[in-house]
């Protein structure tokens, strides 16, 4: 069955740490990617997308995502965690020409002082 | 600039009740969508529409109906609601290029007892 996985629930970094969260799709063909952040009590943010060329993307707040073909990854990464980075992060993937949005369960970070 | 907007931010209904969510964006965006997000399982699509007068159901459409008179609304009914459908609502829209990023409301917080 077509799926998002974003095997982590729960993640905890310490600030200033660097940051990897997972994520893994299974489609046949190259979707298109997205990550998404949402605060609590708020929608949700686009920080960053793919959907061809350079394989590795960077989006907003110092975020970056690489996509891999042979994993059918897409793991979000951050190389300085600031206290407020902490949400939770949405992998998603888009089909049927961007009509339908598949997103993962969820990853939700907590930063430590 | 308002971009989406979801009214009520909280309500409680009994079994069997029936209310409209309320969604309106100011974007001029043809695509708009709902989706609800249950602990664990992330976000899943109820229905979207690419435009005026057309509606299509996505992952989770029993239980809901949708209609899209304007550009600008697109109302969520429940026709008689279950605890089943205790969720948060929300509400995105995006131009209608396929890949181009949804822009969400800040949700509807619905209780069914």
């Amino acid at each position: 069955a077509q799926s998002v996985t974003q095997p982590d629930i729960h993640i905890t970094v310490s600030e200033g740490a660097s940051l990897e969260l997972r994520c893994n799709y299974s489609y046949g063909a190259t979707p298109y990617l997205f990550w998404y952040v949402q605060s609590p009590g708020q929608g949700l943010q686009l920080l960053l997308k793919y959907f061809s060329g350079d394989t590795l993307v960077q989006g907003i707040k110092g975020f970056e995502a690489e996509f891999k073909r042979s994993q059918s990854s897409f793991n979000l990464r951050k190389p300085s965690v600031h206290w407020s980075d902490a949400a939770e992060y949405f992998c998603a993937v888009a089909l049927e020409y961007g009509n339908k949005l598949v997103f993962g369960a969820g990853t939700i970070l907590r930063v430590k002082s | 600039n308002a971009g989406v907007t979801q009214t009520p931010k909280f309500q409680v209904l009994k079994t069997g009740q029936s209310m409209t969510l309320q969604c309106a964006q100011d974007m001029n965006h043809e695509y708009m969508s709902w989706y609800r997000q249950d602990p664990g399982m992330g976000l899943r699509l109820i229905h979207y529409s690419v435009g005026a007068g057309i509606t299509d159901q996505g992952e989770v459409p029993n239980g809901y109906n949708v209609s899209r008179s304007t550009t600008e609304d697109f109302p969520l009914r429940l026709l008689s609601a279950a605890p089943s459908q205790t969720s948060v609502y929300f509400c995105a829209s995006r131009t209608d290029r396929g890949g181009s990023p949804l822009h969400f409301g800040n949700g509807t917080r619905l209780t069914v007892t």
